[in-house]
């Protein structure tokens, strides 16, 4: 079974710029999450879809991020513009409902200079 | 304020010993709490999963405990081993949500 797929692997911008994350979840799972992890801490949510529709979002910065999930499977997160606090591990987990397991990708590192 | 705390400093043990990592939650009312394993430049695996109901869970050399009265999880890794060696996250998905909420990590490292 292939796993979650999340690209690019890395990106380095300059601040004010934008910069887009794709991530593939496993076939079938309904639930995708995308997590911001800054160096030392743990992943926090940012996002959570159910199929294509938002659960959570409270924790996203909606000022400067924003995600969408097409037909419910593959999803991008946007950060327009970028600050150099953005700096940051962007993760993409899925499950098959929103009380199972989640499945990590291998994470976007994003480094804003 | 909702807090997950995590031993902040390093596990240091040797092979063969058991490891016993902490997590202790305040403001929360968890229906289940999760541990994760996560190596250097990789997204968290998933361990194992302990409901509220539940006291102790195990899986091959991984051990969970959920104390709900203490607000503490703890989860021992027996017979350690090198490729043990990885930061260690406790997640808790709350009763009003489904979302989980990570702690910082531990990071163990098992010499030989």
């Amino acid at each position: 079974e292939a796993g979650v797929a999340q690209s690019p692997r890395y990106k380095i911008i300059e601040k004010r710029q934008s910069v887009a994350f794709w991530c593939n979840p496993i076939s079938g799972h309904a639930t995708l999450y995308w997590y911001q992890q800054i160096l030392g801490q743990g992943p926090k949510l940012l996002i959570q879809f159910q199929n294509n529709g938002v659960v959570d979002d409270s924790q996203l910065p909606k000022d400067r991020f924003s995600a969408e999930r097409l037909k419910g499977v593959d999803s991008t997160l946007k950060i327009q513009p970028a600050k150099l606090e953005d700096s940051a591990v962007y993760l993409c987990a899925s499950s098959l409902d929103r009380e199972e397991t989640q499945y990590f990708g291998p994470g976007t590192r994003l480094l804003v200079l | 304020s909702q807090k997950i705390e995590q031993n902040s400093e390093a596990l240091n043990i040797q092979e063969g010993k058991t490891a016993t990592l902490t997590c202790n939650y305040t403001n929360y009312s968890p229906a289940y709490l999760q541990w994760y394993r996560q190596d250097p430049g990789r997204g968290p695996v998933f361990l194992l999963l302990i409901r509220e109901n539940e006291k102790e869970k195990r899986k091959e050399r991984l051990k969970v405990t959920f104390d709900t009265t203490l607000k503490q999880s703890l989860f021992h890794i027996t017979a350690s081993q090198p490729a043990d060696s990885a930061t260690y996250l406790c997640a808790l998905c709350s009763n009003s949500g489904y979302a989980l909420n990570f702690g910082k990590g531990t990071s163990l490292l098992v010499t030989p």
